[in-house]
């Protein structure tokens, strides 16, 4: 059961332009929302988050956007850079009793063209 | 992923071997929880442990599947009688009091010949 989805495996963007990646979820409890970068042979590196009580967050050149009511997120970056070239995910979470496990999306592979 | 360590960062186990992955958390740091990455797909929750103490383990298999974060020392996941489908990318996240904020290692992949 994928409660946090990333439909788009891949996305190709030419240097300068803008980058966007989406991420669906499925659970109205989750309350708090991450990207993770993640380089080869390397763990997640946090990179921007989000609470449900917002509906953006700007970070420099990364924004993330939230529509709770569409239970969609989307991460913009810009301008897109080669070095963003990396394989990003989305995670929710919901704090509990039981702590806070993330529930991570499949990752879209961004690749930035030069 | 500074301050995080896991080791060792690749091991190779035969079927039937115990395979044993630890994860030594940031300073400071005393939630660990251990994600399991297959091919092709995102990160899973495995199980969350505080200082001596399994919290939440919902993600956990039922069997051969083991984790301990004992008082002194290393976080240690344990894999007994590993088989192929064992084969994958264990990364563990660490937490101080935020829990929202969760610093990884650079995992540690496993590969069952």
């Amino acid at each position: 059961d994928q409660q946090v989805k990333q439909n788009s495996p891949s996305l190709s963007v030419q240097e300068g332009r803008i980058s966007i990646l989406n991420c669906d979820y499925t659970n109205s409890m989750f309350d708090y929302f991450l990207w993770y970068k993640k380089y080869p042979a390397e763990g997640p590196t946090f990179l921007i988050s989000i609470s449900s009580i917002k509906d953006k967050n700007e970070d420099g050149r990364f924004t993330v956007f939230l529509n709770k009511s569409a239970k969609h997120l989307s991460l913009h970056i810009v301008p897109s850079q080669p070095g963003d070239s990396a394989v990003y995910f989305c995670a929710a979470s919901a704090i509990g009793n039981t702590g806070n496990q993330f529930y991570f999306g499949t990752g879209t592979s961004l690749t930035v063209i030069p | 992923n500074a301050g995080v360590m896991q080791n060792p960062r690749h091991l190779v186990r035969r079927r039937g071997q115990e395979a044993r992955l630890r994860c030594s958390p940031m300073k400071g740091h005393s939630h660990v929880y251990w994600y399991r990455q297959l091919p092709e797909e995102g990160l899973k929750f495995m199980v969350y442990l505080q200082k001596e103490n399994i919290i939440d383990e919902s993600g956990m298999p039922k069997e051969r599947f083991s984790a301990e974060f004992p008082k002194e020392g290393p976080s240690i996941l344990r894999i007994q009688q590993v088989v192929r489908g064992d084969s994958a990318a264990y990364f563990c996240a660490t937490s101080g009091q935020n829990l929202y904020e969760q610093y990884f290692g650079p995992g540690t992949r496993l590969t069952v010949t």
